[in-house]
């Protein structure tokens, strides 16, 4: 156990709906990351925030937004589903924003758009 | 740009080793190893810095050639334990962020 939480841990919904993702970091870690997996494929960084505030931009689409609360923990929000969005949606923690340190990640939400 | 993680897919026998190579194109700051078994969530190995030093924990280390811009990781003495998914990923500077391969699918038989 990573100390990383997710919720929900299955989601399935339907094309052109809107979806919420949340993520409560390790206790200490102000730094939470959204990563994306599709079957079979590595891991795409979305979006990183530290303590409250956007510090990195990865390859996330624009229906796609996140937001990290004053309480650390974050929220990814999808909208206008499409099938091509079904992934594993992971979200991983670090003690801080900047340098290599390792990063811990939660079980995932496994998004199935139908 | 994403590194290059090979081989794709590896079969052994408990006991035997194996190497996992990741390289890049571009200068590398870090390389981080992680682990990931089937419908899990990735588990954290190591970090490597800039520098060529090697690390390892159990029968588990990693080199990193930043000349070469390529790390590898050597399991020694496979276990059933160590089947899964190995991603390398990199970092070209202290604040960037991470980029990882498309993994290694290491699959250890009895």
């Amino acid at each position: 156990d990573s100390g990383v939480t997710q919720t929900p841990k299955h989601l399935i919904t339907a094309t052109g709906q809107r979806v919420t993702l949340r993520c409560s970091p390790r206790s200490g870690d102000l730094s939470v990351y959204w990563y994306q997996q599709s079957l079979d494929q590595g891991l795409q960084f979305l979006i990183q925030y530290y303590n409250g505030e956007e510090r990195a931009k990865g390859n996330i689409l624009e229906r796609f937004s996140a937001q990290q609360f004053p309480d650390l923990h974050s929220e990814l929000n999808l909208s206008s589903l499409e099938l091509g969005d079904s992934a594993l949606y992971f979200c991983a923690s670090s003690v801080v924003g900047t340098g290599p340190y390792e990063q811990y990640f939660g079980p995932g939400t496994r998004l199935t758009v139908t | 740009q994403q590194p290059v993680q090979s081989p794709q897919a590896v079969i052994l026998r408990e006991g035997e080793d194996a190497v996992i190579n990741c390289s890049s194109s571009k200068a590398l700051y870090s390389v981080h190893w992680y682990r990931q078994k089937h419908g899990e969530a990735p588990v954290f190995l190591m970090i490597l810095l800039k520098g060529g030093e090697q690390k390892g924990h159990d029968k588990i280390s990693a080199s990193f050639n930043e000349k070469k811009q390529q790390s590898s990781l050597y399991l020694t003495a496979s276990q059933l334990s160590y089947s899964g998914t190995y991603f390398c990923g990199t970092t070209p500077g202290p604040a960037r962020q991470l980029t990882f391969g498309s993994g290694t699918q290491l699959t250890v038989l009895p």
